[in-house]
């Protein structure tokens, strides 16, 4: 069975970082892409970055470009989302995911981020 | 970036009865290099994050009964939901990812009446 957790939420103000980190375990995670999503509270779900199986390609949703950054250690099998410069619009429950090409089969339990003073 | 519409917002069925979902894209989520639909259904129960349910617009996944199924091409879907069962109560999302964005419709809150 697939398992993918999440960590590296809390609490942290406006213009601080956070490192989020997300662990499988149960598929081979080195075979598949994999994306963060976040649902804001009150709002639907947003895609915010995924990454390719190697590593060598990444996009964003236009809001976290710049601030952002995707990465993965596969001998690790951990996916990661490096954020700065947040902002309250970026208060919501993270989720790592993976799958197929951007087909997304997997999600995690997700990780609460709240950006405030 | 590709705009999904779901409706309706909110559905509530007997049990036994059929639910239709209704997903719009504001552009072809079919790729012309493929003829493939780049759509997806997710269902969302309480507390838990969401499920695959099809894919490519029609496929369903492995253990994902059969009372579900996908269908519509280019910018119109739907998901049915043949005899609806108290298990089915859940929010349904559509979901494009045909480019990026990727983008989500809003949601379809299905309850037993």
């Amino acid at each position: 069975e697939v398992q993918l957790v999440e960590s590296g939420g809390g609490l942290v103000q406006p213009g601080g970082s956070l490192r989020l980190s997300c662990v499988e375990s149960g598929f081979n995670f080195r075979n598949h892409y994999m994306t963060w999503f976040r649902q804001a509270p009150g709002k639907g779900l947003e895609w915010v970055a995924n990454i390719n199986q190697d590593g060598s390609d990444k996009a964003y949703v236009e809001s976290v470009k710049g601030r952002f950054t995707i990465s993965r250690d596969n001998a690790k099998n951990s996916l990661y989302l490096q954020m700065s410069n947040l902002r309250g619009e970026d208060t919501a429950v993270y989720y790592c995911a993976g799958g197929q090409g951007w087909l997304t089969r997997y999600w995690g339990q997700g990780v609460l981020v709240t950006v405030s003073s | 970036d590709i705009v999904m519409t779901q409706s309706p917002d909110s559905l509530a069925v007997s049990l036994g009865e059929r639910a239709t979902i209704n997903c719009k894209s504001s552009q072809t989520v079919l790729s012309s290099s493929n003829n493939k639909n780049y759509l997806a259904w997710y269902q969302r129960k309480p507390g838990q994050s969401p499920k695959l349910l099809i894919s490519w617009a029609s496929t369903r996944e492995s253990g994902v009964p059969d009372r579900f199924s996908g269908g519509g091409s280019g910018t119109d879907f739907t998901l049915t939901i043949s005899s609806v069962q108290a298990e089915d109560v859940a929010v349904y999302y559509c979901h494009h990812y045909h480019s990026s964005p990727l983008t989500f419709g809003g949601g379809t809150n299905v309850e037993i009446k």
